[in-house]
């Protein structure tokens, strides 16, 4: 079974670009999730959807940062414009129903930004 | 915003050892109380999770203890292996998972 599939796995660029993380949850999971992780901060949560509606965001760091689920199978996090205290590794993760019952999300392998 | 407060952040042991790694919350009234474990350039899997109406749950090398009077949760792991040595997470549970700040265990052969 495919897992959550990331996508870049790794992306650099410069302060001021544009930066798209994409993310293809597990196909019938209804809960998509993206973290950030850093040494400082740790695994911080920056939102999530339930059946594709953004139920909280309230861990998106500033208005530079946005997030999109057009559909069961997509979503993306975007950052505009992008600057060198993003560089991190971001995580998208999904889970069923289940989550509320077992606590299991499945994550995907991470995006590892850094911006210079 | 529940919080999850987990000590410590860092901690080596020799193999066979037996790490300890606690985890407190604030508010335990939740369906279960997971791990997670995270080997480095991957993301988090869940490793074991209790509900709390037990005090203690094991798989394989892997037991959690709870003390609901504490409001506390500690991961045990018996006979630690070089394998062991990644990055650990407690999490609070609900609708979404926040994670507390993460153990980094390195277990020596």
């Amino acid at each position: 079974d495919a897992g959550v599939i990331q996508s870049p796995r790794h992306e650099v660029t410069e302060m001021g670009q544009e930066v798209t993380l994409r993310c293809k949850p597990i196909s019938g999971h209804n809960s998509l999730f993206w973290y950030r992780q850093t040494m400082m901060r740790g695994l911080e949560l920056l939102i999530y959807f339930n059946n594709n509606v953004p139920i909280d965001d309230s861990g998106m760091p500033e208005d530079r940062f946005s997030a999109k689920m057009p559909n069961a199978s997509f979503s993306t996090l975007k950052i505009q414009p992008s600057e060198p205290r993003d560089s991190a590794v971001y995580f998208c993760a999904s889970s069923f129903e289940g989550l509320a019952v077992t606590g299991e999300l499945f994550f995907g392998e991470g995006s590892r930004l850094t911006v210079l | 915003q529940q919080q999850v407060k987990q000590s410590p952040q860092s901690l080596i042991v020799q193999k066979g050892g037996i790490p300890i790694i606690n985890c407190a919350y604030e508010n335990t009234a939740f369906d279960y109380f997971p791990w997670y474990q995270q080997f480095p350039g991957k993301g988090p899997a869940l490793l074991i999770a209790i509900r709390p109406d037990v005090s203690e749950k094991k798989e394989g090398r892997f037991t959690i203890s709870f003390n609901k009077s504490a409001k506390q949760f500690s991961l045990h792991i018996m006979d630690s292996q070089p394998g062991d040595s990644a990055t650990y997470f407690c999490a609070a549970p609900g609708g979404k998972l926040i994670f507390g700040q993460g153990t980094e265990l390195s277990v020596k052969p």
